[in-house]
């Protein structure tokens, strides 16, 4: 089954940009979504097909993949960024959406 | 605003069943492929199943195949997920989500969640 890695943590200080990685085999050839969840909240929709902003996601947030790593990068890091972030594909062989493991972005 | 409301989550043995009900309001429901996600307490997202506007499809994780069933009732704007054989790894918040920025057919291979419920505890225990 397709699996997408994540690391478990990233930590930045407020004004510098964030990178969170997404790896799978060939990611590159497939379309990625990202999504932020703050504690106690249901996710939201923050990035859709690898670059489009959803609305209401400043344009500090931006996407790219391509090889095996997906990224989503936040510039100008907000304390208000501080959740946890899942990258999404969907895996065409096997039929089944994938959900990577999430990465918690910890603003210093 | 779409709204999505989940219900039916419960305390419930291992062996046993529950069906999770989801309420949308607020968009044209009948149009829309919508998922079920599901999140084990302090731990990441899984995906658990989709189905399409008129039921006719569904895809499930391997790990729920055979013992759970997602449906719909479009007349009563509603989704719903039957889940039989409750294990104890199935302890989880269940989140019902809309699938979006897609049409149709394309929809199947997409799975973009824009809309999300706040969730139903399962709770599957002895």
């Amino acid at each position: 089954s397709y699996v997408l890695t994540q690391p478990p943590s990233v930590s930045v200080a407020p004004g510098k940009t964030a990178s969170i990685s997404c790896e799978g085999n060939k990611i590159g050839s497939k379309t990625v979504h990202w999504y932020q969840q703050k504690p106690g909240q249901a996710p939201g929709l923050v990035i859709y097909y690898v670059t489009d902003r959803a609305p209401g996601i400043p344009e500090r947030f931006s996407g790219s993949n391509s090889g095996n790593t997906a990224t989503l990068t936040i510039s100008r890091v907000e304390a208000g960024d501080e959740a946890d972030y899942y990258c999404q594909v969907w895996d065409t062989e096997s039929a089944h959406v994938v959900f990577g493991g999430g990465t918690k972005l910890t603003v210093l | 605003e779409v709204q999505l409301v989940e219900s039916g989550g419960d305390l419930v043995q291992p062996g046993g069943s529950l069906r999770l009900s989801c309420a949308a309001s607020r968009f044209t429901f009948r149009t829309y492929w919508m998922s079920w996600v599901r999140q084990p307490p302090g731990k990441g997202l899984e995906w658990v199943a989709n189905i399409n506007q008129d039921g006719s499809e569904q895809y499930y994780v391997d790990s729920v195949k055979g013992r759970f069933t997602i449906s719909r009732d479009n007349a009563e704007n509603s989704l719903y997920l039957q889940m039989n054989s409750l294990r104890d790894d199935d302890t989880a918040l269940y989140y019902c989500a809309r699938i979006g920025y897609c049409h149709g057919d394309y929809c199947r291979g997409v799975s973009i969640n824009d809309y999300w419920g706040q969730g139903t505890l399962v709770t599957v225990s002895s």
